[in-house]
C-alpha cells in the first residue's frame, strides 16, 4: 500500500498562474482533507470531502477549489495564483470522517509562488 | 476564541533521556485531541487519539496524558532516540467540523 500519495512534491509558480495539487489514497478511506502549512502556524483546513461526491469548506478555502474525482482522488486547484498561497499542501484521508479516525497523511507538495 | 497552544517551542535533550511536551487548549464543546509526529519534510504521522473519558494512552515509547477538566494534555516520551528528533503537533477537534492544530514542539535528539 502506498497510502496518501501527493504530485507534484514541489512546484514554483508565478503570480496569476494556475495548477492542480493531485492526492490520490489507496487505503479505501471516504473522508478526504486538504491542508496549508505555513511557518510559525499551525495546520490549517482549506478544504474536506466527507464522502465521495461531496466537498465543504474549511478554514481558509478563499482561492482554491477542489474535486473529490473518486472515491480515491482528491485534487486542489490554484486558479490565479498568488505570493500569499505560497506554502506547504498536505493531503489527508481517514476512514472514519471528521468524527474520528487517523488521519494519514500525504508526504506534502512545497509550492512557492513568485 | 478556540486556541490550541504548546510548549516549549523547541526543546533539546540528550539520548536516552525521558522528556515531556504540553498542549493546553481552549476549544469547546471538545470531541478528541491528538498528538503527531512530523519529520522534517514529510507528512504528520498519528501518536495517538483521545476522547473526552480517556486519560491515558501509550504508543510504544510515547504515552499521551489528557486532563478534561484542565484542558491540559501531555506527550511524555521514555528514553529518547535520535529517531525522535521531529515537531510534535497536538489537535483538538471540537464536535463540529473543526480541527485545531497547535504550531508544534521541535525536539531535537542529541548523542
Amino acid at each position: 500500500n502506498a497510502g496518501v500519495t501527493q504530485t507534484p512534491k514541489f512546484q514554483v509558480l508565478k503570480t496569476g498562474q494556475s495548477m492542480t495539487l493531485q492526492c490520490a489514497q489507496d487505503m479505501n478511506h471516504n473522508s478526504m482533507y486538504w491542508y496549508r502549512q505555513d511557518p510559525g502556524m499551525g495546520l490549517r483546513l482549506i478544504y474536506y470531502s466527507a464522502s465521495e461526491g461531496t466537498t465543504d469548506k474549511g478554514e481558509v478555502p478563499n482561492g482554491y477549489n477542489v474535486s473529490r474525482l473518486n472515491k480515491r482522488e482528491f485534487s486542489l486547484r490554484l486558479e490565479s495564483a498568488a505570493p500569499s498561497q505560497t506554502s506547504v499542501y498536505f493531503c489527508a484521508s481517514s476512514e472514519g470522517g471528521l468524527a474520528g479516525g487517523v488521519q494519514y497523511f500525504g508526504p506534502g507538495t512545497r509550492l512557492t509562488v513568485t | 476564541k478556540n486556541q490550541v497552544e504548546q510548549s516549549p517551542q523547541s526543546l533539546i535533550i540528550l539520548e536516552g533521556k525521558n522528556c515531556t511536551l504540553q498542549c493546553n487548549y481552549t476549544v469547546s464543546p471538545f470531541s478528541n485531541l491528538r498528538w503527531y509526529k512530523q519529520d522534517t519534510g514529510r507528512g504528520p504521522v498519528s501518536l495517538t487519539i483521545m476522547t473526552f473519558s480517556e486519560n491515558t494512552k501509550s504508543n510504544g515509547r510515547y504515552t499521551a496524558t489528557l486532563d478534561a477538566d484542565t484542558k491540559q494534555s501531555s506527550l511524555h516520551i521514555t528514553a529518547s532516540q535520535l529517531s525522535d528528533s521531529a515537531s510534535y503537533i497536538c489537535v483538538v477537534k471540537d464536535t463540529g467540523n473543526q480541527f485545531y492544530f497547535g504550531t508544534g514542539t521541535s525536539l531535537t535528539v542529541i548523542p
